[in-house]
């Protein structure tokens, strides 16, 4: 198993460019997320899904789009980038077994807007 | 809405000695997780916490969930430098409420 991976690694983008981050598992959980961490701000939730066909946002969804037409893709899509949108993003998934839910951490994409 | 305190934000140890990281939540959670990510990675799964009360050990670790499931704590017990990295606690609200509200997180050095 791969677990959870995302591409691009790193990307630089200019302001007003639109991009998709990437995110995929090969561990049939129903349940993803994205979230971005910036310094001293720990990790806040963008948007997420329970299921495909399932989306909702988080606690920072502005200036992003989900969504989930497959249970192994998760793709995050920035509309218009901005300076504020520098950040790693990490994508996660989860499953629920005998009520334990870890969640499962891709290795980040780091995202400069220039 | 959700929202999970974690102390101190950053913490400078000599390797031998005991760390304590501490998490408050504004509201009752339904379980409550710890994650370890080390410097340049990911975040990585260390426990999960379920029971009011609940102590659990892994090795030198040990965590420890309040009796009213607001509060929890991760001890580390005579610190080596593999334990450097960041520790997050997060919490998950009860009922329906699928978010998972992390805390900022503690940064963890060790002086060898």
């Amino acid at each position: 198993n791969a677990g959870v991976t995302q591409t691009p690694k790193f990307q630089v983008l200019k302001t007003g460019q639109s991009m998709t981050l990437q995110c995929a598992q090969d561990m049939n959980h129903e349940y993803m997320s994205w979230y971005r961490q910036d310094p001293g701000m720990g990790l806040r939730l963008i948007h997420y899904s329970v299921g495909a066909g399932i989306t909702d946002q988080g606690e920072v969804p502005n200036g992003y789009n989900v969504s989930r037409s497959t249970t192994e893709d998760f793709p995050l899509r920035l509309l218009s980038a901005a300076p504020s949108q520098t950040s790693v993003y990490f994508c996660a998934s989860s499953y629920t077994l005998e009520g334990t839910d870890t969640q499962y951490f891709g290795p980040g994409t780091r995202l400069t807007v220039l | 809405g959700q929202q999970v305190m974690q102390i101190p934000q950053y913490q400078h140890v000599q390797e031998g000695e005991d760390f304590t990281t501490y998490c408050n939540s504004s509201t009752t959670l339904s379980n409550i997780q710890w994650y370890k990510q080390r410097p340049g990675g990911h975040p990585v799964f260390l426990i999960q916490l379920v029971k009011s009360g609940e102590v659990k050990k892994q090795k030198r670790l040990t965590f420890q969930f309040g009796e009213a499931k607001k509060n929890s704590s991760l001890h580390i017990t005579a610190t080596q430098t593999t334990d450097v990295g960041t520790y997050f606690c997060a919490g998950r609200g009860g009922g329906s409420n699928y978010k998972l509200t992390f805390g900022k997180g503690t940064l963890l050095t060790v002086n060898p």
